[in-house]
């Protein structure tokens, strides 16, 4: 089956201070990756997504880094705030199907 | 914020008894999903539907049935609910499905078997 986790269950970052949150993956043939951010009693919520093609991806103070020779995957946010506060977790697909595969998130801490 | 609505957004019940949870969007978008989110897992297809009539199942489809009658209503009923069924259940929307765009997620329905 497939695997996709994360390195670090937990983050607390200074507010101001950059974010980074990594991803591995398993399956070579994926070829596209989302972000999500999910805040606690809601849904899953998109960040910004990044496909094989592509080895960044800028969006509104994220950036998505795509390392497909070690499966890796990482989302940085840029001038953390207490706003971001919340789990983080990645999503890819093979694209051969609907399978999305969800990792089990990161939840990050903004400290005032 | 994408169109999505499940309801409830809260039950409880006991074992044994038939639980229908409801999704509805007003995207028009023709693939539908449902997710169980337990602790220490990530997000688990359940089933998914790609139109009207049509859906398949996910990776823990056991137990769980599903009923598309209209584009904007995708149900998900538990026949006889188990406590391993404990779980917050999300719905999710894709206009096209497959790997070319991202599903949009709603708020989720806390499900508690006793």
């Amino acid at each position: 089956g497939e695997s996709v986790g994360l390195h670090l269950p937990t983050l607390s970052v200074q507010e101001g201070d950059n974010s980074i949150i990594n991803c591995a993956y398993s399956n070579s043939a994926s070829d596209y990756f989302i972000w999500y951010k999910q805040e606690s009693g809601k849904g899953p919520q998109f960040i910004i997504d990044i496909r094989s093609n592509m080895d960044k991806r800028q969006g509104q103070r994220v950036t998505v880094l795509l390392n497909k020779t070690v499966k890796h995957l990482s989302l940085q946010i840029a001038a953390t705030q207490p706003g971001d506060s919340a789990v983080y977790f990645c999503a890819e697909t093979s694209g051969t199907g609907n399978q999305f595969y969800f990792g089990t998130g990161t939840s990050l801490t903004v400290i005032p | 914020d994408a169109g999505i609505t499940q309801s409830p957004r809260h039950k409880v019940t006991e074992t044994g008894t038939p639980v229908t949870l409801r999704c509805h969007q007003t995207e028009n978008h023709r693939y539908m999903y449902w997710y169980r989110q337990d602790p220490g897992h990530g997000l688990r297809l359940i089933h998914y539907s790609y139109g009207v009539k049509d859906t398949d199942k996910g990776e823990v489809s056991d137990g769980y049935s599903v009923s598309r009658s209209k584009t904007e209503d995708f149900l998900l009923t538990l026949e006889s609910a188990t406590s391993s069924q404990t779980s917050v259940y999300f719905c999710a929307i894709s206009e096209y499905g497959g790997s070319n765009q991202p599903q949009h997620f709603g708020d989720g329905t806390r499900l508690s078997i006793l």
